[in-house]
């Protein structure tokens, strides 16, 4: 089976500028999930779609981040406008799970790296 | 809430012998997962292996094994015969629920291991 892809993989853009990340999951995964991950850190949740629906966008950054899941398939990631601390790899993760328990581990896409000088 | 603490930022280990990654862990949750994961320098996130709340039995994967002991909450990986190609960062995640009831997992800052020929 295909995994999760994302592009582009490597991004440098200037503070203040704007950026998208796209996501697309494995065929038939419900939960789509997207990570920042700042360097020497694991990985944080931005938001977290069930279908096209959001059901966890706590530490979303609403006043510059904003995401979209269309029909429940692929997904974007978007900063408006970027600040040097964005610098990070934003890693895109689908999963069968809703609300079930699962043994089941994400399958994470290879990630974008951002770096915002 | 939950919460993953691993103390080790950096660990290095004789090629072919074992290593232990130590993981803490803590949540309200009664019932809940936890999970490794390797990120080697390429940057994707490699699932390792799983251990439920409720397993009776340690969770073993090849050369990985998790030392689950639930009542000092810690879920320890141990990787046996240590290659060189082991070296990466490893993750310690715990899967819990959100308040909406929906999965959520939550990750440690991670051990850097690195293997000595």
């Amino acid at each position: 089976e295909a995994g999760v892809a994302q592009s582009p993989r490597y991004k440098i853009i200037e503070k203040r500028q704007s950026v998208a990340f796209w996501c697309n999951p494995i065929s038939g995964h419900a939960t789509l999930y997207w990570y920042q991950q700042i360097l020497g850190q694991g990985p944080k949740l931005l938001i977290q779609f069930q279908n096209n629906g959001v059901v966890d966008d706590s530490q979303l950054p609403k006043d510059r981040f904003s995401a979209e899941r269309l029909k429940g398939v692929d997904s974007t990631l978007k900063i408006q406008p970027a600040k040097l601390e964005d610098s990070a790899v934003y890693l895109c993760a689908s999963s069968f799970v809703t609300q079930e328990r699962s043994d089941y581990g994400y399958t994470f896409g290879s990630g974008t790296r951002l770096t915002v000088v | 809430a939950q919460k993953i603490t691993q103390t080790q930022p950096g660990m290095f280990v004789q090629e072919k012998e074992a290593v232990t990654l130590d993981c803490t862990y803590d949540t309200s949750d009664q019932s809940y997962g936890l999970f490794w994961y390797k990120q080697p320098s390429s940057g994707e996130m490699i699932f390792l292996i799983y251990q439920g709340s409720y397993d009776e039995q340690n969770a073993t994967e090849g050369r990985y094994s998790l030392n689950f002991q639930k009542a000092r909450k810690s879920a320890n990986l141990v990787i046996s015969a240590s290659q060189l190609g082991d070296s990466a960062m490893y993750f310690c995640a715990m899967r819990g629920m959100n308040s909406g009831g929906y999965q959520k997992v939550t990750f440690g800052t991670g051990t850097k291991l690195q293997v000595i020929p």
